[in-house]
């Protein structure tokens, strides 16, 4: 079982819709929580972190977090164009030896349609 | 501005060959990374630094090690490279673990 899974996709989604990107992970004591948006022959880049449980929103993007699922997703809102990406989830480890450790899914891609 | 460059951004080397990649951040960052990105892999921790003196080996140490001199630059050394180390490298720095990584724009490196 591989530490952070996620669909690889393509996820299509029309321009105006709600993107819903998930991610699972199978350490149950991890901690923090990242979604970086990575766009073809870029490097990554922060959008979300997420400690603790519940929603967590910024602008058109809301992140959702359930430990005792371990499940942490990414919605994004009123999708554009602009949105075609990559969605890398990220969780950094909480058991010793660990804490420094951000594991890395390989990365759902998103493509917003007009 | 505070970055983060690495060099090169491309490179073609043959079997065998020692390839160092450069990393220099100018945001006084103690902790900085190393990552390997591969279709179907993701990105894959090679090796990270807490500070001068600091290196510890991540999930694909072997065959490449680093060294940290100073706080702005960790460069990546493959001591003899293989073709199984084709790939793009990103190096990161955050100021505090957990913390936002900052990634470099990628090193993409070919062994043939």
């Amino acid at each position: 079982q591989k530490e952070v899974e996620q669909n690889s996709g393509p996820l299509s989604v029309p321009e105006g819709a709600i993107a819903s990107l998930n991610c699972t992970y199978s350490d149950r004591v991890s901690q923090s929580f990242f979604w970086y948006r990575q766009y073809s022959g870029k490097s990554p880049e922060l959008i979300m972190s997420i400690y603790s449980n519940g929603d967590k929103e910024d602008g058109r993007f809301t992140a959702q977090l359930n430990k005792a699922s371990q499940y942490v997703s990414l919605l994004i809102r009123d999708s554009q164009p602009s949105d075609s990406a990559t969605y890398l989830c990220a969780v950094q480890g909480g058991r010793t030896g660990t804490a420094s450790k951000l594991t890395f899914g390989t990365g759902t891609r998103l493509q917003v349609t007009l | 501005d505070a970055e983060i460059t690495q060099s090169p951004r491309h490179k073609i080397t043959e079997t065998g060959r020692q390839v160092t990649l450069a990393c220099h951040q100018t945001w006084n960052h103690n902790n900085m990374f190393w990552y390997r990105q591969d279709l179907g892999h993701g990105l894959r921790l090679i090796h990270y630094s807490y500070g001068v003196q600091d290196t510890n080996k991540g999930e694909v140490s072997d065959g490449y090690s680093v060294s940290r001199s100073n706080t702005e630059d960790l460069p990546l050394t493959l001591e003899s490279a293989a073709s199984s180390q084709t790939s793009v490298y990103f190096c990161a720095s955050t100021e505090r673990v957990p913390g936002e990584l900052f990634f470099g724009e990628g090193s993409r490196l070919t062994v043939l």
